[in-house]
């Protein structure tokens, strides 16, 4: 069954380092998004990209976050500058098209430090 | 924006007995309600969804209904078992993002 990854699983990372979260979407999905999830609490969500643009972003989503669709098939989020609180479980998701199942990956555990 | 409130944050049943989680959410504009489970460590995976044209779905033991006047949708798990320990989250679609909600950790108690 397909499904969606994410690399690496955990990332721990220096305080004002930059990351990059990466994912390979379902192959035939067209809506690709980012959540997080910081340890207890509930899926935040991040940003949504459609037709190789953001299509809808939340507050969370401010200069410091950026996506990117490279080369067709990986979905990235690259995070500059980490701050402390950035320490979350990241989720990236696809769907084929509205209304229909997210399917989520296994999350990167990012730890700043 | 989309808004979701979700109640309660805990539950606890008896093996054996019903489940109910219920939702809320503010736009009215929204047409696409997924209900997650997500186990400990592990991603939110669909259980079940409805469409603002359908008031009630089933799937063996899961049933999803949703009151558009009204704004809220509630989650029923029957018959409960301990595998269905697990939180859930309800979700409502607004444009192209899912908003969630705060989640409902359910203990199926022996």
């Amino acid at each position: 069954e397909p499904e969606v990854t994410q690399t690496p699983s955990h990332q721990v990372t220096q305080m004002g380092q930059e990351v990059i979260l990466r994912c390979v979407p379902i192959s035939n999905h067209l809506y690709f998004y980012w959540y997080r999830q910081i340890l207890g609490q509930k899926v935040e969500f991040l940003v949504s990209f459609y037709n190789n643009e953001i299509s809808e972003k939340s507050e969370i989503f401010d200069d410091q976050f950026s996506v990117e669709r490279p080369d067709g098939s990986n979905f990235t989020l690259k995070i500059r500058s980490t701050k402390l609180e950035d320490s979350a479980m990241y989720f990236c998701a696809s769907s084929g098209g509205r209304e229909t199942e997210a399917f989520f990956g296994q999350g990167t555990r990012l730890t700043v430090v | 924006g989309e808004n979701v409130e979700q109640h309660p944050s805990t539950l606890s049943v008896q093996e054996g007995d019903s489940a109910v989680i219920k939702c809320t959410y503010s736009d009215s504009a929204s047409n696409y309600f997924p209900w997650y489970k997500q186990e400990l460590g592990k991603r939110p995976q669909l259980i079940i969804d409805i469409r603002s044209n359908v008031g009630e779905k089933k799937d063996q033991r899961i049933a999803v209904t949703l009151n558009k006047t009204a704004k809220h949708f509630s989650l029923h798990i029957t018959e409960t078992q301990p595998e269905d320990s697990a939180v859930y989250f309800c979700a409502g679609e607004q444009g192209d993002k899912i908003i969630f909600g705060k989640g409902t950790r359910l203990h199926i108690l022996p």
